[in-house]
């Protein structure tokens, strides 16, 4: 596609329920990142995938907390035994890699957790 | 890890006026980039810049990268310049650190 696409736009789940969040990157794009923004704040990094590895996962919070990315292209992040401070919005980036680190955003995965 | 601060944290201009924001980092970085975040929530890339100066229309920036400081200018500000501006620096394809951003707003 012609950008990052993001689905669900929007996700409300109850305390306690597993959530998957998908991320299609830009084609051709072999570098993709998660990110979270927290209401006033700037996005906090979660995890960046080059090509199928996770080449840094430092960010995610704790093990709830995977993503995967098989084929190199669609990434899932997927959030089990979900709690109310994991609303967020769940952004995810991707670029061209090999030391071109232009990052497109996607809009976003708005996540509530009631 | 890298710390990144930006300033002002908020800036309310009229229409047709220019301005200047600023992000300072701790550490050295050789990939920095400005976003813009519009009322939507969607982040546009405005620039990449790890040194030196680039223009875009009415919008410019400069890295001056031996002193850790980017600036971001705008100048005959509209409207739709209103939003959250964010600066986000790193090494190569790895994590950016994003700061907590300068609020925009554009009065008619």
């Amino acid at each position: 596609g012609a950008g990052v696409s993001q689905t669900p736009s929007n996700k409300v789940t109850e305390k306690g329920k597993y959530v998957e969040l998908r991320c299609d990157p830009i084609s051709g794009h072999t570098a993709l990142y998660w990110y979270r923004q927290s209401l006033g704040q700037g996005p906090e990094f979660l995890i960046y995938f080059q090509g199928t590895g996770a080449a840094d996962d430092s960010g995610l919070p704790n093990d709830r907390f995977f993503a995967v990315r098989p084929e190199g292209s669609v990434s899932t992040l997927k959030i089990q035994r979900t709690e109310r401070g994991d609303s967020a919005v769940y952004l995810c980036a991707s670029s061209f890699g090999g030391g071109h680190g232009e990052l497109f955003f996607g809009e976003g995965s708005r996540l509530t957790v009631l | 890890g890298i710390q990144v601060e930006q300033s002002p944290p908020d800036l309310i201009l009229q229409e047709g006026a220019n301005s200047t924001l600023r992000c300072n980092f701790s550490d050295s970085v050789n990939n920095l980039q400005w976003f813009h975040q519009n009322p939507w929530g969607q982040l546009i890339n405005l620039f990449y810049i790890p040194s030196g100066t680039k223009q875009n229309g009415r919008l410019s920036a400069t890295t001056v990268a031996t002193e850790r400081y980017s600036l971001l200018y705008i100048s005959s500000s509209q409207t739709t310049d209103s939003g959250v501006y964010f600066c986000a620096g790193g090494f190569g394809n790895e994590k950016l650190t994003f700061g907590t951003g300068t609020r925009l707003t554009i009065i008619p």
